[in-house]
């Protein structure tokens, strides 16, 4: 069962625009939530993240929305750029449980110039 | 070296041949993570090394997958009789005790294709 879901494989998006990334996870322990960013052949990057006891957290053109009644979060890059086309996941853990990051599949986001 | 490294990066095996695979992890980052990718998705967690602690294995999908990490520090992922479902991009991860829950930081990976 997946625990963390991004049900949107694709997104496309034209430069200049917003674009956001959604996330649902079905594990209210979860407490903690990342994004990482993976081009082809190379290995994910953390992008940005946000505790449960905040609703928002921003950096530069990268901001995390977190609902945590709903178990959604989401990611807005305003502006994209064609650089951001890559694909984003999104990961959940419980801090204090000595467990790993738990992915979900992934969306690819292509940005078209 | 100043990244996790892992190697090979590409290995194409015949069915039901073994294969091992490589992470070099940054140095001093006592935990050690391999996840992996298949088609369509998402990072699949695996095997889980922290420090001299007996090592989370709740991710290995079956008896022919099997890890170990020597020194605290390279660690061999194996395969045995690779079937064509094992099909996938291995991924390694590294982090310092202190790194936070965003000093994960992944090698490239390893893309396994089993013919």
């Amino acid at each position: 069962d997946q625990q963390v879901k991004q049900n949107s494989p694709s997104l496309s998006v034209q430069e200049g625009r917003i674009s956001i990334l959604n996330c649902d996870y079905t594990n209210s322990m979860f407490d903690y939530f990342l994004w990482y960013k993976k081009y082809p052949a190379e290995g994910p990057t953390f992008l940005i993240s946000i505790s449960s006891i905040k609703d928002k957290n921003e950096d530069g053109r990268f901001t995390v929305f977190l609902n945590k009644s709903a178990k959604h979060l989401s990611l807005h890059i305003v502006p994209s750029q064609p650089g951001d086309s890559a694909v984003y996941f999104c990961a959940a853990i419980i801090p204090s449980g000595n467990t790993p990051l738990v992915f979900g599949k992934g969306t690819r986001l292509s940005v078209i110039a | 070296g100043a990244g996790v490294s892992q190697s090979p990066s590409n290995k194409v095996t015949e069915k039901g041949k073994d294969v091992e695979l490589r992470c070099d992890p940054i140095s001093g980052h006592t935990a050690l993570y391999w996840y992996r990718q298949s088609l369509g998705q998402g990072l699949e967690f695996l095997i889980y090394f922290q420090g001299n602690s007996a090592p989370d294995k709740s991710g290995l999908p079956s008896d022919r997958f099997s890890a170990e990490r020597t020194g605290g520090s390279v660690s061999t992922l194996t395969i045995q009789r690779t079937q064509q479902e094992d099909s996938a991009v291995y991924l390694c991860a590294s982090r310092y005790p202190t790194g936070g829950l965003y000093g994960y930081t992944f090698g490239s990976g390893t893309r396994l294709t089993v013919v």
